[in-house]
């Protein structure tokens, strides 16, 4: 069974900084790539980022291009998001989400509360 | 970017009614268009992928179809368990965008 598990939110102030992780299980993580997406309470669902299997492509949404960086450790199954000079329309559930090919965002993990607020 | 339009917004249906959600973008995203139901409280799931294709598991109340950049989940026979917001996303390009959501509500 796939398992996403994200964690590392929390309350931060403006300005501040965060890291969040996500723990996989339940597949060969080396093999799939990865995403963040987020949900502003009250809201819609928001693609923030993409890795590929051996972090050789990345992408951002325009909205935290370079104050976010994603990154993976295949040898601990683990995901990452940095997340810097962070803002209070950065406040959001946070999830990571496996993604295929041809599947698109396939799983998904029960995510993580981030709250920008002073 | 691709903007992804959904309709409607919001809808009021009955248990056992069949229930059409519509999507269009805004340019060629080659069927590269799933479907997502989330339930208050609780993460995303994939229903359908490839525009048209079940994901595993999911049951064939639900289908997706297309026509050009036009979509349609259809949600036959309305169970409880389905009142919930389905979101419709492309992604052929980055950055992948979502429709803005159906609140499918009881009536």
């Amino acid at each position: 069974e796939v398992q996403l598990v994200e964690s590392g939110g929390g309350l931060v102030q403006p300005g501040g900084s965060l890291r969040l992780s996500c723990a996989a299980s339940g597949f060969t993580f080396s093999s799939y790539s990865m995403n963040w997406v987020r949900q502003a309470p009250g809201k819609g669902l928001e693609w923030v980022s993409y890795i590929s299997s051996s972090s050789s492509t990345i992408y951002y949404a325009d909205s935290v291009k370079g104050r976010f960086t994603i990154s993976r450790d295949n040898a601990k199954d683990s995901l990452y998001l940095q997340m810097n000079s962070l803002r209070g329309e950065d406040t959001a559930v946070y999830y990571c989400a496996r993604a295929d090919y041809y599947q698109g965002l396939e799983d998904w993990g029960q995510g993580t509360l981030v709250t920008v607020s002073s | 970017d691709i903007q992804m339009t959904q309709s409607p917004s919001s809808l009021s249906a009955s248990v056992g009614d069949r229930v059409t959600i519509t999507c269009r973008a805004s340019q060629d995203i080659r069927n590269f268009l799933a479907w997502f139901q989330q339930r208050p409280g609780k993460a995303p799931k994939s229903l359908i992928y490839a525009a048209s294709s079940l994901q595993s598991g999911v049951p064939s109340k639900f289908s997706g179809s297309a026509s050009g950049t036009d979509f349609t989940l259809t949600i036959s026979s309305l169970q409880p368990e389905d009142f919930a917001t389905y979101y419709c996303q492309q992604y052929n390009s980055f950055p992948w965008t979502f429709g803005q959501g159906t609140k499918v509500e009881i009536k």
